[in-house]
């Protein structure tokens, strides 16, 4: 069984100061990760993702996470925020070998990014 | 290359109704999910197909819901007498057959 949790539902940051968002999951397996971005009433867009290779992930838009076995997280972070990063951003976990590959979704964060 | 494509965009049923939910996936994608959100939460799983066969319907609800990916045309979510907790995002998700997964836009389904 697998379970992502996003220890934080909303986030606000001031534009132009770093951005951290938590996530810690459980896998039985070696599981693979990934950070998702919803901005309002629009689809998925994959930020980035981590399938055991370097455990420091960079994806778009400035974005990096960092995979930590040891405390089962991967927290999603930005350096400096800016106003269109304001949106719902997922922490999702799959199993690597599992068929299908179907994902489970944490409960999101949603991010505020203040002028 | 196109993306997956979701018809259609915004979907309104009165209770007792019948909906259907369309998803291309993307040129040469032979897996497809469906995942449903509801307001305030995360995306939750219902089923997985590759052509003509539906491979983990695992979390899809016993009654009313199906889902088909024939061998020509798009994948149907159909959901049968609708009620108004049926309300919810739908999003269809293609994949190659590798981890990554790529996301529609989305119908969203209001019962009134």
């Amino acid at each position: 069984a697998q379970s992502v949790t996003q220890l934080d539902s909303h986030v606000s940051v001031s534009e132009g100061t770093p951005v951290l968002l938590r996530c810690n999951y459980s896998s039985s397996y070696s599981p693979s990760l990934f950070w998702y971005v919803q901005h309002p009433n629009k689809g998925l867009q994959l930020l980035l993702k981590y399938t055991s290779a370097a455990t420091l992930v960079k994806g778009i838009n400035g974005f990096e996470a960092e995979f930590k076995k040891s405390e089962t997280s991967f927290h999603l972070t930005k350096p400096s925020a800016h106003m269109s990063d304001a949106a719902e951003y997922f922490c999702v976990v799959t199993l690597v070998a599992a068929a299908g590959n179907k994902l489970t979704f944490g409960g999101g964060t949603r991010v505020l990014v203040k002028p | 290359n196109a993306g997956v494509m979701q018809n259609p965009r915004h979907l309104v049923r009165r209770r007792g109704q019948e909906a259907r939910l369309r998803c291309s996936p993307m040129k040469g994608h032979s897996h497809v999910y469906w995942y449903r959100q509801l307001p305030e939460e995360g995306l939750k799983f219902m089923v997985y197909l590759q052509k003509e066969n539906i491979i983990d319907e695992s979390g899809m609800p016993k009654e009313r819901f199906s889902a088909e990916f024939p061998k020509e045309g798009p994948s149907i979510l159909r959901i049968q007498q609708v009620v108004r907790g049926d309300s919810a995002a739908y999003f269809c998700a293609s994949s190659p057959g590798a981890n990554e997964q790529y996301f529609g836009p989305g119908t969203r389904l209001t019962v009134t």
